[in-house]
């Protein structure tokens, strides 16, 4: 099975604050996702990774950077936190796009509340 | 303006009822896919379909590519499928999402 781990279910931290989310799979996937979810807006993309040392912006990459050094870890940076980055962070990972039916398969998410 | 509509947004059945959510989409796409988050935010794909229809269990996913519309049943509903469930369509290396629909069935 596919497992994909996010270092925090729930993290509180105060604006200004330089923020880490982790993330880690196991299926030596190609493309990571970084996605953003809030009430009424659905799943938002932040960020995503095709490779190793690869980013693309996604949709709202604002206030955000990522990092992948590792193929199996994709991480996602708050640079200085502010209230309105409060939300559900979720993880993706999904083998190389292109070939044929993928699918992406999901971390359990982090609640990031920032104060 | 969203890619990917649902409906209803929110559904509350007795169990046992046969439910049906819908997808609209308007984009091309390479394939759609039908996910399902329980209350403690874990995703899962279901379905994963780019014609016809894919049974699984209780649930079943019929997609029409002429009209860009999806459907996904669930038969003899059960409280445990109680979730919000996510339709998303894949254009090559892009993902949309819908805003989900929130499902609720009373024993």
């Amino acid at each position: 099975d596919v497992k994909v781990t996010q270092s925090s279910r729930y993290l509180v931290k105060r604006t200004g604050e330089k923020v880490f989310l982790e993330c880690v799979q196991d299926m030596d996937h190609e493309n990571m996702f970084w996605y953003r979810q809030d009430p009424g807006l659905g799943l938002r993309l932040i960020y995503f990774s095709y490779d190793v040392k690869m980013k693309e912006k996604g949709d709202i990459p604002e206030g955000y950077s990522v990092s992948r050094e590792k193929k199996e870890r994709f991480s996602l940076i708050l640079e200085s936190a502010s209230t309105n980055q409060t939300s559900m962070y979720l993880c993706a990972s999904s083998p190389l796009l292109g070939t044929g039916l993928v699918t992406q398969y999901f971390g359990p998410g982090t609640r990031l509340l920032v104060l | 303006k969203n890619e990917v509509e649902q409906s209803p947004q929110n559904l509350t059945a007795q169990e046992g009822e046969f439910i049906t959510i819908n997808c609209s989409y308007s984009v091309g796409i390479s394939a759609l896919h039908w996910l399902q988050q329980h209350p403690g935010g874990g995703i899962v794909s279901l379905f994963m379909l780019s014609s016809g229809k894919k049974k699984h269990g209780r649930l079943i996913a019929t997609i029409n590519i002429q009209e860009k519309h999806s459907s996904l049943h669930i038969t003899a509903s059960h409280p445990r499928d109680s979730a919000v469930y996510i339709c998303a369509v894949r254009l090559l290396s892009q993902f949309y999402f819908g805003t989900g629909t929130s499902l609720t069935v009373i024993p």
